[in-house]
């Protein structure tokens, strides 16, 4: 089955500074990735998503990379606010047709310092 | 903006009962799942349900758990004998499509098995 390891699982940064989590899945059918941000208590929400015929997408100062080759995926922050502190947990997902395999990294967390 | 709601927020349970928890995803939407987060970890796949039949679950959706559509709105996820390690927050999502498409989480019940 598929296996998604994510690093690290804490991450401090300086508010203005950048963010950087790596995820790697070993399925090479994975074909969609998505990334969750999840304050405490709360439910997981999407931030940005990749699909595999593409390499990067940006949406302001959020951005996903995908190596299909190397099967891994970054989730970059740029310019982080104290805001942005949370735990994000990648996914790999495989969807063929009405089958569907759904698979979370382990999660980071994310603390951006004032 | 329409959400996916689930009730009870938290259910307080005896080892050896049966709990239904219950979830309305959003109205258009075709695809449902149910997930669960053990306090401090990831999030686990537990299952997706798709034109009234389980598409896909995980090695943890044993006989003690099942998932029905009663009607044309609610997605139930029953747990026949509940056991210690069955406390989790359990989150139901869902999506317009499959697969490469968000899924939108709802804010979880949070289970107590005592």
């Amino acid at each position: 089955g598929e296996n998604v390891e994510q690093h690290p699982s804490t991450l401090s940064v300086q508010e203005g500074d950048s963010a950087v989590i790596k995820c790697t899945y070993s399925d090479s059918a994975s074909n969609y990735f998505p990334w969750y941000k999840q304050e405490l208590g709360k439910r997981p929400q999407l931030i940005i998503d990749i699909r595999s015929n593409v390499g990067e997408k940006k949406d302001q100062r959020i951005a996903v990379t995908l190596n299909k080759t190397a099967k891994h995926f970054s989730l970059h922050i740029t310019e982080t606010q104290p805001e942005d502190s949370a735990v994000y947990f990648c996914a790999a997902i495989l969807n063929s047709g009405g089958y569907q395999k759904v698979t979370f990294g382990t999660g980071t967390k994310l603390q951006v310092i004032p | 903006e329409p959400e996916v709601t689930q009730t009870p927020s938290h259910q307080v349970t005896q080892m050896g009962q049966e709990v239904i928890l219950r979830c309305v995803p959003i109205s258009n939407h075709l695809y449902f799942y149910w997930y669960r987060q053990i306090l401090g970890q990831k999030v686990e796949f537990l299952v997706s349900f798709y034109n009234n039949e389980i598409s896909e679950k995980s090695e943890i959706f044993d006989d003690q758990f099942s998932v029905e559509r009663p009607d044309g709105s609610n997605f139930t996820l029953k747990i026949r004998s509940t056991k210690l390690e069955d406390s989790a927050m359990y989150f139901c999502a869902s999506s317009v499509v499959g697969g490469s498409y968000e899924q939108y989480f709802g804010p979880g019940t949070r289970l107590t098995v005592t």
